[in-house]
This record gives C-alpha cells, sequence and structure tokens, in this order.
C-alpha cells in the first residue's frame, strides 16, 4: 500500500458524457473525502465519508454529482451530463480518524470538451 | 464564513534569504491550522500542523489569534524548497479542510 490511489489520472470527455472516478484510500482509514481543485484556486471540499456513510455534501456538489462508498474501502464519483465547468482536478483524500493527517492521493484531471 | 486568504500568488526569493508565506484566516471557534506542499509533479502533502508546534524541513508557523494569521516562515530558503504552498483550516465536524488559493514560492539560485 503505497498510499491513496485515483484512477485514471487523466480523462478526456465530450460535453454531455457520463464519467465515474476511482478512489483507493490508504488501508484502515475510515474517513474518505473527495475535493475539487480548478486552476488558480486551492481544493474545495465536495463531500465526505465515515467507513461507507456519506456524511456531508457541499453545495458545489450539484445534482449532477453523486458519490458512493458502497463496503466502506473505495470510492467512485461519478458526474453525470458533464459540462465544461466541471473541467477541474478531482482530489481523493483519506484518514484514519478525525485527528489525524489526511493523505492525498495524485488527483484524476478531468477535461470537458 | 469560514475562509483562508493566502495574499501572495507567487514569492520569489533568491536562496539563502529569509522566507514568510503568509495566511490569514476567518474562523468562529478554535481553529486548527496547517500548511500543505505541492513540489512539482507529487502529491499534496501535508508539511506542519498548528497543534504540533514544530519544525519541518526548516519551516515553522506560529498561530496569532489577534491577528488571525498563521504565516509560514523559514530563515534560509533553499533550492528544493520551490512548490506551492496552501494554508489551511480544518473546519467543522467533518474534519473537513478549506484551503486557501495557495503560494508558487520560487527559489533562485
Amino acid at each position: 500500500d503505497t498510499g491513496v490511489s485515483q484512477n485514471p489520472r487523466h480523462k478526456i470527455t465530450k460535453r454531455g458524457q457520463n464519467v465515474t472516478f476511482r478512489c483507493d484510500p490508504i488501508s484502515e482509514h475510515n474517513r474518505l473525502y473527495w475535493y475539487r481543485q480548478t486552476l488558480g484556486q486551492g481544493p474545495e471540499f465536495l463531500t465526505y465519508f465515515q467507513n461507507e456513510a456519506q456524511l456531508e455534501k457541499s453545495r458545489l456538489l450539484s445534482d449532477r454529482f453523486s458519490a458512493e462508498r458502497p463496503k466502506g474501502s473505495f470510492s467512485t464519483l461519478e458526474i453525470q451530463r458533464t459540462e465544461q465547468g466541471d473541467s477541474a482536478m478531482y482530489l481523493c483524500a483519506s484518514s484514519l480518524d478525525a485527528n489525524t493527517e489526511a493523505f492525498f492521493g495524485q488527483g484524476t484531471r478531468l477535461t470537458v470538451v | 464564513a469560514q475562509r483562508v486568504t493566502q495574499p501572495e500568488k507567487l514569492l520569489s526569493v533568491f536562496k539563502g534569504a529569509p522566507v514568510e508565506l503568509k495566511c490569514n484566516y476567518s474562523y468562529s471557534g478554535s481553529p486548527e491550522l496547517f500548511w500543505y506542499v505541492q513540489y512539482s509533479r507529487q502529491r499534496l502533502q501535508l508539511l506542519l500542523r498548528h497543534i504540533s508546534r514544530e519544525s519541518i524541513k526548516g519551516f515553522t508557523a506560529d498561530l496569532n489569534k489577534g491577528e488571525t494569521s498563521f504565516h509560514l516562515k523559514k530563515p534560509f530558503a533553499q533550492e528544493e524548497d520551490s512548490a506551492m504552498y496552501y494554508c489551511a483550516l480544518k473546519g467543522g465536524a467533518t474534519n473537513k479542510l478549506i484551503f486557501g488559493t495557495g503560494t508558487l514560492l520560487a527559489v533562485q539560485p
């Protein structure tokens, strides 16, 4: 286990298509976070899981976005009917608990054309 | 509203010069502040957190509640310090991080 793993690393899609990203957290980490980062900005919180339960969603997460963590291990983030404004780096992070360091993956860069 | 402000997009210094990366925050309550660093082609990683009160790679940061600041300092910059630095605030019970827009530190030889 070399850290948080995200796939794919890059995704180019046409406007209107659906895309799905995967995040594999560090083993034993109960908390999993999704962030989005656009050019010139810091990462912005999207949603958070405690084991398999999704406990908070940002206003940034429109109805076209859905995230799951079915068995409390890996997570998927799906974007339906992609728009050009969805182009960004999508980051996943995990932590053991509320008080320990969050480790980030290398991200999935989405480009909507 | 919870907010983190990093006023400088770019800070360029010469090797051996002192460095100060500014960070101001807005938060109602007792904040927990962090500095994250992203080196070229690497993932975002934690540099230091204020509760640890430790020095990492020669960097220190002191939480000043009166000025609501958490500036990152290093007395003598090294070329390998060149990276993107993000100040972050832990907000709420979910442990989510609220990031600033980042400062690119460029250390010239």
